[in-house]
């Protein structure tokens, strides 16, 4: 079975500042991994994806994560945050062999500082 | 080029009634996903469907809650006999015909509130 862990339930960071938010995954086979923002009363939206190839990839907003196998992880960063960025972010794993559900991470809120 | 629609966006029910809330998939999909989201916490899966079918159900409970996604229509969470633990924004969200690598689209969600 798959999961997925994102540490740090709550971010802050500076208007400016480097954004860090972390993902893990448990998974038995390659996965797909994607990255979700949500903003108030809204639903997701995706951000950025892995599926193969490689593993630095870019999203939009100036967001981008790396794939890393050895460490099951898939970070989301952003040099420099803006205060437009503040939302909840959500981390998924998906299978390759089925790829029919995403597993969901708990989210984690990142509020900006002005 | 329409994403996924959700209806009603805001549903408010008295315990004891009964709840529908209506999904259209992006052209083009045939996968529809449903999730539960309490406050403070993340996406909780319900159920997968194909047209006409329920591929996964594992996240539903078993009693009160169904779905259908109909060969013509929308596709409808239905909750009966709501209580107020059903209070929650309930998302769909939608991919092609081979999902995996593609991404689910979400719709803007039903907020479900029980009075």
């Amino acid at each position: 079975a798959q999961s997925v862990t994102q540490l740090g339930s709550h971010v802050s960071v500076s208007e400016g500042a480097l954004v860090l938010l972390r993902c893990n995954y448990s998974s038995s086979v390659p996965p797909y991994l994607f990255w979700y923002v949500q903003y108030p009363n809204q639903g997701l939206q995706l951000l950025l994806k892995y599926t193969t190839g490689a593993t630095l990839v870019k999203g939009i907003n100036g967001f981008e994560a790396e794939f890393k196998k050895s460490e099951t992880s898939f970070h989301l960063t952003k040099p420099s945050a803006h205060m437009s960025d503040a939302a909840e972010y959500f981390c998924a794993v998906s299978e390759t062999d089925t790829g029919n559900q995403f597993y969901f991470g708990t989210g984690t809120s990142l509020t900006v500082i002005p | 080029n329409a994403g996924v629609m959700q209806n009603p966006r805001h549903l408010v029910r008295r315990r004891g009634q009964e709840a529908r809330l209506r999904c259209s998939p992006m052209k083009g999909h045939s996968h529809v996903y449903w999730y539960r989201q309490l406050p403070e916490e993340g996406l909780k899966f319900m159920v997968y469907l194909q047209k006409e079918n329920i591929i996964d159900e594992s996240g539903m409970p078993k009693e009160r809650f169904s779905a259908e996604f109909p060969k013509e229509g929308p596709s409808i969470l239905r909750i009966q006999q709501v209580v107020r633990g059903d209070s929650a924004a309930y998302f769909c969200a939608s991919s092609p015909a081979f999902p995996g690598a593609q991404p689910q689209h979400f719709g803007d969600g039903t907020r479900l509130s029980i009075l």
